[in-house]
């Protein structure tokens, strides 16, 4: 256990709203990334934050901001959310020094 | 951008067989890692690899580093049904400023006939 939690675990929003997920974790890890699963793609990354107020782009960050104002938290928002950003939306850690990422339970968005 | 190709993409199985599946990529890797998902939770890290030729076991679970540094498998043995889930292969790429990312393969389904 990785000590990562995700809120909310699932979502349901109308299209044109905007939507924020939080990603929270307890040990302190310097990296922490964010990843949308969709049948037939995998897990693709969106953001990724390598220190607070450190973020970069992933592969899929058109439509997509996040913030880190504290180590401990990372937060994922649309703006305006779409039908297309209907999905299982992942948060990860880098496990300290090494290549191994941990991952949160996930969080089911549905966008009507 | 990089890309890792799992196969087969789907597999059905009895019960007590092994199974075999692979990772290839364009471009070497320095670490593979080989995660499962069991439905409606997130992915668990299995077995990780940061040597060529390593071969690593973790139970019923053996993965190996391909000598090519661009390939990976992981083979389970003697399936059991809790066995059934997404498997997937992912690797490390470092950009600028130290900032890092995994790549994973769009994943194997498996499934186990009792």
């Amino acid at each position: 256990d990785a000590g990562i939690t995700q809120s909310p675990r699932h979502k349901v929003t109308e299209t044109g709203t905007p939507v924020t997920l939080r990603c929270h974790q307890t040990e302190n890890h310097r990296y922490m990334y964010w990843y949308r699963q969709d049948p037939g793609h995998g897990l693709r990354l969106i953001h990724y934050s390598y220190g607070v107020k450190d973020t970069d782009k992933g592969e899929v960050s058109d439509g997509y901001s996040v913030s880190r104002s504290k180590t401990e938290d990372f937060l994922l928002t649309l703006e305006s959310a779409t039908s297309s950003q209907t999905s299982v939306y992942f948060c990860a850690i880098r496990g300290g020094a090494s290549d191994t990422q941990y991952f949160g339970p996930g969080t089911r968005l549905t966008v009507l | 951008g990089q890309q890792l190709n799992q196969s087969p993409q789907s597999m059905f199985i009895q019960e007590g067989e092994d199974v075999s599946m692979n990772c290839t990529s364009s471009s070497i890797f320095n670490t593979w890692l080989w995660y499962k998902q069991d439905p409606g939770e997130g992915p668990v890290l299995l077995i990780a690899l940061y040597k060529a030729g390593e071969l690593t076991s973790n139970g019923r679970l053996t993965a190996q580093f391909g000598i090519t540094r661009k390939d990976s498998f992981l083979n389970i043995s003697a399936s059991i049904p809790s066995d059934v889930g997404i498997y997937f292969c992912a690797g490390p790429t470092y950009s600028g400023a130290g900032s890092y990312q995994l790549t994973f393969g769009k994943g194997t389904k498996l499934s186990v006939i009792p």
